[in-house]
């Protein structure tokens, strides 16, 4: 496993239909942390998951969006019944969790650019 | 969370020192603060992270005063392949892992 794997890169769907984002966190690291960002933005946020278990959500839109990490497979960023607004770049993060004094950063994805016609 | 302030955007020239300072007031005893670069098209990438007076690795070097209120990225002898946006997170560690907010970032642009 050479990173985090995200797929597909691009994505293009009609007003209305569902978006999936797959993520595949490093080999080892169980927090998978996913991101929105609009062009000329940083990024915003959304969830934060451990396997089987969302951890924070704080970020995530009350309506059509869900994320799961099941026990097996990858994590999924669903978003239904899409709209224009929702066209972005979704990143995956993951992360191993060691002692502070060790000191690491996230490992993003290459990220799926989603775009709504 | 701790806000951080950068600024908008830098120019350099290739084979100059870049410093980015980024300011965080607010930031928790227990925060860490980290530096993130991103090409165009391309997920964020982990350069440096530290707590307190200065990281060096390969890459680059991070000072951080001992009020801990602000902290300077340190690149040297930047090339082209440097130009990119920078993000400075300041963030907590703790049992539940990470969560760290990115501001807009300071965009790079590295001049022949």
């Amino acid at each position: 496993n050479a990173g985090v794997m995200q797929n597909p890169r691009h994505l293009v769907r009609r007003r209305g239909q569902e978006a999936r984002l797959r993520c595949s966190p490093m080999k080892g690291h169980s927090h998978v942390y996913w991101y929105r960002q609009l062009p000329e933005e940083g990024l915003k946020f959304m969830v934060y998951l451990q396997k089987e278990n969302i951890i924070d959500e704080s970020g995530m839109p009350k309506e059509r969006f869900s994320a799961e990490f099941p026990k097996e497979g990858p994590s999924i960023l669903r978003i239904q019944q899409v709209v224009r607004g929702d066209s972005a770049a979704y990143f995956c993060a993951s992360s191993l969790l060691m002692e502070p004094r060790q000191g690491d950063g996230y490992t993003f994805g290459s990220g799926t650019r989603l775009t709504v016609v | 969370l701790a806000k951080t302030t950068q600024p908008i955007s830098m120019d350099s020239y290739e084979g100059q020192e870049v410093n980015i300072t980024c300011s965080h007031n607010n930031i928790a005893t227990n925060d860490y603060i980290t530096w993130y670069q991103q090409f165009p098209s391309q997920g964020p990438r982990f350069i440096i992270q530290g707590y307190k007076t200065k990281v060096t690795n390969e890459v680059a070097s991070l000072f951080i005063p001992a009020d801990r209120k602000s902290s300077t990225l340190s690149l040297p002898r930047v090339s082209l392949s440097d130009t990119a946006v920078y993000y400075c997170l300041v963030g907590r560690r703790d049992n539940y892992g990470q969560n760290f907010v990115f501001g807009p970032g300071t965009r790079l642009s590295v001049l022949p």
